[in-house]
């Protein structure tokens, strides 16, 4: 089958760092992508790897390792409006079907 | 009105109703989503549509009819549902994906219809 694995929960403290990892197994992958959904809000896009390696905006930096089957999420200098889930999300190659990971729950304290 | 707006918002139905969700998309993309979120669960992708064509069907029973008259224009249109059917429905565009590169693979949400079905 195709699936996503992300842990369910993470708790960070303001101003730390955290990684959320992404552990895939589809076939044909083109690409993983994050997203941040807000409680009662719209998933919003974070950021896409195509190919292997870091892609860096801002404070949000995602990585990807192809032959891993694996990505992560890193988020810097956390904020408490960073409290959210991340899901990470697989585009199946040659086709325009997305699966999404269950979503992790990042919880930033004070 | 800018990005992609869904209505309504919040719908309670009952089993034997009739209902449609709307959803219309602002950014010139030509490619739309529909997605069912329930709790603890992945989004799943329902239909995908490009250029007005339905691409993309997946597996969802049909009580559940898509609707693309136009590429800014997307319907789900809802009869005889179940209420394990309940749940958060998010509507999508973007570019179309097999255009390649990355700025076509990002997806644009509208906030979701919550959906009860009594």
């Amino acid at each position: 089958g195709q699936s996503l694995e992300q842990p369910s929960e993470v708790t960070a403290v303001e101003g730390a760092i955290v990684q959320i990892n992404c552990t895939y197994q589809t076939s044909g992958f083109y690409g993983l992508s994050w997203y941040q959904q807000h409680d009662g809000g719209a998933p919003t896009f974070l950021s896409y790897n195509g190919l292997d390696g870091l892609e860096e905006t801002g404070r949000f930096s995602s990585f990807l390792s192809r032959s891993d089957s694996y990505g992560y999420l890193l988020l810097q200098e956390l904020q408490m409006k960073d409290s959210a889930s991340y899901f990470c999300a697989v585009e199946v190659h040659g086709t325009y079907k997305y699966i999404f990971g269950t979503g992790t729950r990042l919880k930033v304290l004070a | 009105e800018t990005g992609v707006t869904q209505t309504p918002r919040h719908l309670v139905m009952g089993m034997t109703n009739k209902k449609s969700l709307k959803c219309e998309q602002h950014l010139g993309h030509n490619a739309m989503y529909w997605y069912k979120q329930s709790a603890k669960k992945p989004l799943e992708l329902m239909f995908v549509y490009s250029l007005e064509e339905r691409v993309e069907n997946n597996s969802v029973p049909s009580r559940f009819s898509p609707e693309c008259p136009n590429s800014s224009h997307l319907f789900l249109h809802l009869h005889t549902l179940q209420p394990e059917d309940s749940a958060l429905y998010l509507c999508a565009s973007s570019q179309d994906p097999s255009s390649g590169g990355a700025e076509y693979n990002e997806q644009f949400f509208g906030p979701g219809t919550r959906l009860t079905v009594l």
